[in-house]
């Protein structure tokens, strides 16, 4: 069965520095998309970034980079140069299936809460 | 675009009330599900479909129904409330063609069942 694993259920970072949030996963489909998604106190979830498994470059998106390891199962998300904004929930989600096969569902890891200290 | 909408913000019921949770969005996406989002827990699957007429269960479908009549609303039903069922209720939608199909999210329903 797929799974998610985020084991940080809390971070800090000083402005400025990059920070990294671990994601681990599972499945036997060698077809499927991990994304992040961002929840600010307000609540509203944001999509950040998106690799697919069969991407050969790792994902990037401005201040956003995912650092995808196949052999690991892993896609940690690399923020960099943080700023105050940044402080939110963190989400690493998973959609098995690619294209045709795509039933479009998502599963979710339990979250990283991210403070950025000034 | 209003993308997805959701109401209402807030909700508070008393166990064993039912009720409708509504979404709609207007970007023509064919996939569309509700999550419930607890404490320490991310967000769970409750029901999904991938098109109008077709609906599916998700990883907690228990208490809950949904229908999709039309591409754009998806309402979720609370058939009798049960403490249990405090939570915040996300909808969403996306493609299902394409690589990416990110899944957009309405801003939430906050249920208190008393």
């Amino acid at each position: 069965a797929q799974k998610i694993t985020q084991t940080q259920p809390g971070m800090f970072v000083q402005e400025k520095e990059a920070v990294t949030l671990d994601c681990t996963y599972d499945t036997s489909d060698p077809s499927y998309g991990l994304f992040w998604y961002k929840q600010p106190s307000s609540g509203e979830m944001i999509f950040l970034i998106y690799q697919g498994s069969y991407d050969q470059q790792n994902a990037t998106e401005g201040r956003y980079s995912l650092n995808f390891q196949k052999a690991r199962k892993s896609a940690n998300l690399v923020i960099s140069a943080s700023q105050l904004g940044d402080s939110a929930m963190y989400f690493c989600a998973m959609r098995e299936g690619h294209r045709s096969s795509n039933t479009g569902k998502l599963i979710f890891g339990q979250g990283t809460t991210l403070q950025v200290k000034p | 675009n209003a993308g997805v909408t959701q109401t209402p913000k807030f909700q508070v019921l008393k166990t064993g009330q039912s009720m409708t949770l509504q979404c709609a969005q207007d970007m023509n996406h064919e996939y569309m599900s509700w999550y419930r989002q607890d404490p320490g827990m991310g967000l769970r699957l409750i029901h999904y479909s991938v098109g109008a007429g077709i609906t599916d269960q998700g990883e907690v479908p228990n208490g809950y129904n949904v229908s999709r009549s039309t591409t754009e609303d998806f309402p979720l039903r609370l058939l009798s409330a049960a403490p249990s069922q405090t939570s915040v209720y996300f909808c969403a939608s996306s493609q299902l063609a394409g690589v990416r199909n990110e899944q957009f999210f309405g801003p939430g329903t906050r249920l208190t069942v008393l």
